[in-house]
């Protein structure tokens, strides 16, 4: 089993939908959960940070983590065409140190105006 | 803030010479930077950790004599692809980690096309 599993897609949804992206991880030492959004030809960018478990909103994005079921998820609402990329989950331990995040696969995703 | 740059943003080299990418962190001291590669509609790769006044850590199947990382200072971090074939063509990304925190800021990435 991968350290990280994330559904690769393609999602496509219309223009103002609720788009949920997610991720299951089997290390239950993570502990810091980020999202970031790469557009094509691009470095990613990084969207959400959450430590431990719960919600944190920013504007349309919502970062939700269940650490008791190893899952978290992003939440776009009223998604626009500009939100058409490739989102990436990763994940990290306490005092990783040097330690790399672990990355998903990403998530592709088009929101058709 | 939390601004990584790269340079060059894209390079065109013939097959046998070497290139150099640069990895700067524009606002903030990071002790530790990290390379990745992509291929196109694949995710990303990490190639090695690369942590300031040592020598950088490869991950497994990546040549250390071929891609060669310096981080001489806190801020800026080097890869270079010696006598580049046009298999290590590909979409070259760095990122960069602030002192004890766990985000990583990564830099917009530098395309290099080996002919």
């Amino acid at each position: 089993q991968k350290e990280v599993e994330q559904d690769p897609g393609p999602l496509s949804v219309p223009e103002g939908a609720i788009v949920s992206l997610n991720c299951t991880y089997s290390n239950s030492a993570f502990q810091y959960f980020m999202w970031y959004r790469q557009y094509s030809r691009k470095g990613p960018e990084l969207l959400m940070y959450t430590y431990s478990s719960g919600n944190k909103e920013d504007g349309r994005f919502t970062a939700q983590v269940d650490k008791s079921s190893k899952y978290i998820s992003l939440f776009i609402r009223d998604s626009q065409p500009s939100d058409s990329a490739t989102y990436l989950c990763a994940m990290s331990a306490l005092d990783s140190g040097n330690t790399p995040l672990v990355f998903g696969k990403g998530t592709r995703l088009s929101v058709i105006a | 803030g939390a601004v990584v740059s790269q340079h060059p943003s894209r390079v065109i080299c013939k097959s046998g010479t070497s290139v150099k990418i640069e990895c700067r962190s524009l606002d903030f001291q990071a002790t530790t930077m990290f390379w990745y590669r992509q291929f196109p509609k694949q995710s990303l790769m990490l190639m090695a950790t690369s942590n300031e006044g040592s020598k950088a850590t490869y991950e497994q199947g990546v040549e250390k004599d071929k891609f060669l990382i310096n981080h001489a200072s806190l801020t800026l971090s080097t890869l270079t692809v010696t006598s580049a074939h046009p298999e290590d063509s590909s979409f070259y990304i760095c990122s960069a980690r602030p002192g004890f925190y766990n985000e990583q800021f990564f830099g917009p990435g530098t395309r290099l096309t080996v002919l």
